[in-house]
């Protein structure tokens, strides 16, 4: 059983369309985020929710909006993809003890 | 806010021990966590340590946590080609905060 999935892996997509890439966990969690990991490998938080309420929003573009309808799922939309929105998008979830369990992850290629 | 710093790289040989450190900023950190990223993979928990621990042990892991230095370091003995892979140090800074700062990630790799 997949803990924390998200679809779909990969996403190929031309500048300036809209895209939404979908992350589900059945783990029970009440925390879920979204990462972004750059070509270099580096990891940053872009958004957290807990019960379906935003609690951390990084430095992110306003194009980039999440959407938790319930608090198993954690949808990422991107409005207007740009060059460098292209990276490896990861989702996780959490509960108390925060250790985070993480997703496949998304590869965006942005042409 | 919290800073956590990685070396890059390191190599080693097959067999020998590796040890990846980590040094963090915010001495309020109460969990540590060592995450194991394979090429093209997720991030999968290795480990973790609780900030009132100082050594944990589960197989070839073995976790030091020197809280005076705000270090941490992961040992692998008997270092595989199979541990090659990037390893992630992150530290959570306390209840309330739902955020874990992630280093930048050290890439082991393993010569046969």
């Amino acid at each position: 059983d997949t803990a924390v999935s998200q679809t779909p892996k990969y996403l190929v997509t031309q500048m300036g369309n809209d895209k939404s890439i979908k992350c589900e966990q059945n783990l029970g969690h009440d925390t879920m985020y979204w990462y972004k990991q750059d070509s270099k490998k580096f990891l940053k938080i872009m958004f957290s929710y807990n019960n379906k309420e935003l609690i951390i929003n990084e430095t992110v573009p306003n194009r980039f909006s999440p959407k938790s309808p319930d608090k198993a799922h954690l949808n990422l939309h991107i409005n207007s993809l740009e060059l460098g929105d292209s990276a490896v998008y990861f989702c996780a979830s959490s509960q108390d003890t925060n250790e985070q369990f993480f997703g496949p992850g998304t590869r965006l290629t942005v042409l | 806010g919290e800073d956590v710093e990685q070396s890059l790289f390191l190599s080693v040989r097959e067999g020998d021990s590796s040890v990846i450190n980590c040094t963090y900023t915010d001495s309020s950190s109460t969990y540590l966590y060592w995450y194991k990223q394979e090429p093209g993979a997720g991030l999968q928990l290795l480990t973790y340590i609780f900030s009132n621990m100082d050594m944990k042990q589960d197989q070839r892991l073995t976790v030091l946590l020197n809280k005076k230095d705000k270090h941490l370091s992961l040992r692998i003995a008997d270092t595989q080609t199979g541990d090659s892979a990037i390893y992630f140090c992150a530290a959570y800074s306390g209840a309330g905060s739902y955020q874990l700062t992630f280093g930048k990630g050290t890439k082991l790799s393993v010569i046969p």
